[in-house]
């Protein structure tokens, strides 16, 4: 069963600070998405990175996929308290065919404090 | 374009009454996936659907659930009989690659409590 597996999953971080979340996961896969949501909210899509070395960036927030690491981080510059949220990502794998189903990490809870 | 449809958005229900969820997906995706979502953790697939046909219901547990997808369209979820340890958010999605977008689109989801 493909495992997936993020770190921290609890991050409190002051504004103005840079932080990374870790997303291992166990087999292998081009395709890795990252989410947020907001309590009480569904899942906003944020990132889909769909080959190794892919690397993408919106506002404060830049995802980079290393498909031979087996490894996705989302990388957090000067932190404000609008980040706050769950962010999840997502291993999508389709066993060889061409449909896809995502794997999901159990999210990294992020708290912004002034 | 409409997002993925779902209703009800909360429901509370009794242990061992029953219960339905609704899912319209994104016009045109031929692919639908329903999710549980207890409350903690990350959404974990329960059934993948190809038009009208399942693709994967490996995670559903079959004696309390089941879903269909009539016409391949709309898409229903049951539980019958609720146990305390569904309480959780059940989320519908929809994709479709034919196109070659890799993209997932979740619905609102629908909150249950058992209780």
């Amino acid at each position: 069963e493909l495992k997936v597996e993020q770190n921290p999953l609890f991050l409190s971080m002051q504004e103005g600070k840079n932080y990374t979340i870790y997303c291992n996961y166990s087999t292998t896969s081009d395709r890795l998405y990252w989410y947020r949501q907001d309590p009480g909210k569904s899942l906003e899509s944020l990132f889909v990175l769909l080959s190794n070395g892919a690397v993408k960036q919106e506002g404060r927030l830049m995802a980079s996929l290393d498909t031979k690491a087996r490894l996705s981080t989302l990388h957090i510059t000067a932190a404000v308290h609008d980040l706050s949220a769950t962010y999840f990502c997502a291993v999508d794998f389709d066993r060889g065919s061409t449909l896809g189903r995502l794997y999901f990490g159990r999210g990294t809870q992020l708290t912004v404090w002034p | 374009e409409a997002g993925v449809a779902q209703s009800p958005r909360y429901k509370i229900i009794e242990k061992r009454q029953s219960v339905a969820f609704w899912c319209n997906p994104i016009s045109g995706h031929a692919t639908l996936y329903w999710y549980q979502q207890i409350l903690g953790q990350g959404p974990k697939l329960l059934i993948q659907f190809q038009n009208n046909g399942v693709v994967d219901d490996s995670q559903l547990p079959k004696d309390r659930f089941s879903a269909e997808r009539l016409k391949g369209v709309d898409s229903t979820l049951k539980i019958q009989p609720a146990k305390l340890e569904d309480s959780a958010v059940y989320l519908c999605a929809s994709s479709d690659r034919t196109l070659g977008d890799y993209g997932y689109t979740f619905g609102s989801g629908t909150r249950l409590t058992v209780v």
